[in-house]
């Protein structure tokens, strides 16, 4: 069993185009995030959304736009894809925030390349 | 918001020495400090974490010990074996899950 799941895992994909990740989590758990992965491998923030409530939005230029059906559910769209976009994108969740900061459960990543 | 510096970069040392990374924050109400392990091409997974109340944490060859004074907390890991490779991310929690993370250690063990 998959605790955290985003699809695809690979993507290739022409500048300019529009890409969609999805992922889903079976923990229960309230929070989602999305995290971006460069080439350095440093670790930032995206987005992260709590019972489908956006509250953290680090700076992230607008074509970037993350969509919560509902909590076990959190999709990232893109648009007008760059070169600068290529990335290892990382979901996760944890529990409540209500219980203060937790251990974070990452999906698998999905890896995007822009050419 | 949090600052977390981690050092050093790249860490090389023998199959059955000690590795130490250490981590720096800058937020004093901080209050929540995990190490999370990545291998080459997986995700990232926690290994072992300490909240400030508490000095030190061990877990078989594992330990973090926090100084909430200076804002330093280390990671330590002993009789390192070959899958102990991996990069290695330090973070600081504030907030209401909130997590500044450093910028990855990268540890090789030399058989």
């Amino acid at each position: 069993d998959t605790a955290v799941s985003q699809t695809p895992k690979y993507l290739v994909t022409q500048m300019g185009n529009d890409k969609s990740i999805k992922c889903e989590q079976n923990l229960g758990h309230d929070t989602m995030y999305w995290y971006k992965q460069d080439s350095k491998k440093f670790l930032k923030i995206m987005f992260s959304y709590n019972n489908k409530e956006l509250i953290i939005n680090e700076t992230v230029p607008n074509r970037f736009s993350p969509k919560s059906p509902d909590k076990a559910h959190l999709n990232l769209h893109i648009n007008s894809l760059e070169l600068g976009d290529s990335a290892v994108y990382f979901c996760a969740s944890s529990p409540s925030q209500l219980r203060g900061t937790g251990e974070l459960f990452f999906g698998e990543g999905s890896r995007l390349t822009v050419l | 918001g949090e600052n977390v510096e981690q050092h050093p970069s790249t860490l090389s040392v023998q199959e059955g020495d000690s590795a130490v990374i250490k981590c720096t924050y800058s937020d004093s109400a901080s209050n929540y400090f995990p190490w999370y392990k990545q291998e080459l091409g997986k995700r990232p997974q926690l290994i072992i974490d300490i909240r400030s109340n508490v000095g030190e944490k061990k877990d078989q060859r594992i330990a973090v010990t926090l100084n909430k004074t200076a804002k330093h907390f280390s990671l330590h890991i002993t009789e390192t074996q070959p899958e102990d490779s991996a990069v290695y991310f330090c973070a600081a929690g504030y907030g209401n899950n909130r997590l500044a993370f450093g910028k990855g250690n990268q540890v090789v063990v030399i058989p």
